[in-house]
């Protein structure tokens, strides 16, 4: 079975300073990649997404993710991070299973200090 | 749109009961998907649909039943709560055709067993 990881589990960071948060995908196929956020009692919202081509995806809100093939990964980055980025975040791959679903991570949960 | 609307948004359940949550998609989405979070383990599938008339189960379907008799609703039953059924549970759905993926989620049930 497919998993995917997110080693971080929180961080901290100080508005402007720049954000990565990893995560590590076993599936050795095909794959389609997805990052979500889950801003304080919302629903989680897809920031960005990989399907095919260029590695380098740009989504809403200033993120970008870039798909390493080599190395099973999907990081997110943010140059200059603000106080409303604080919220939850999850990778997630799709699985040729069960209906094509999401397999996520255990979320990062990012808090930015004004 | 409404897009994916769920009731309640909290509830209390003590042990043995039993309680209906209710999950409705206005986008005429082929799929439907129920997942639980808890913290720290991301979501995980617990039922799916791929249209009105059809599930199967996700990964941690044990305690949990669905139904789905219309494309619109895909409500997901506790017949005998559990303390380990205290959790967030979120619906989402997605369209049948094209190569997205994407899930569009709503805003979830917290759900204490006690």
């Amino acid at each position: 079975a497919q998993s995917v990881s997110q080693h971080n589990h929180h961080v901290i960071l100080s508005e402007a300073a720049s954000l990565e948060l990893g995560c590590n995908y076993s599936y050795g196929g095909t794959v389609n990649l997805f990052w979500y956020v889950q801003y304080p009692g919302q629903h989680l919202q897809l920031l960005l997404k990989y399907f095919s081509g260029d590695p380098l995806v740009k989504g809403i809100k200033g993120f970008e993710a870039e798909f390493i093939k080599s190395k099973f990964s999907f990081n997110l980055r943010k140059p200059s991070v603000q106080w409303s980025d604080t919220a939850e975040y999850f990778c997630a791959v799709k699985s040729p299973n069960a209906g094509n679903m999401l397999t996520f991570g255990g979320g990062t949960r990012l808090m930015v200090k004004p | 749109n409404a897009g994916v609307t769920q009731t309640p948004k909290f509830r209390i359940l003590k042990i043995g009961q039993s309680m209906t949550l209710q999950c409705t998609q206005d986008m005429n989405h082929n799929y439907m998907y129920w997942y639980r979070q808890d913290p720290g383990m991301g979501l995980k599938l617990i039922y799916y649909s791929v249209g009105a008339g059809i599930t199967d189960k996700g990964e941690v379907p044990n305690g949990y039943n669905v139904s789905r008799s219309t494309t619109e609703d895909f409500p997901l039953r506790l017949e005998l709560a559990a303390p380990s059924q205290t959790s967030v549970y979120f619906c989402a759905s997605r369209p049948g055709s094209g190569n997205s993926y994407e899930q569009y989620f709503g805003p979830g049930t917290r759900l204490t067993v006690t």
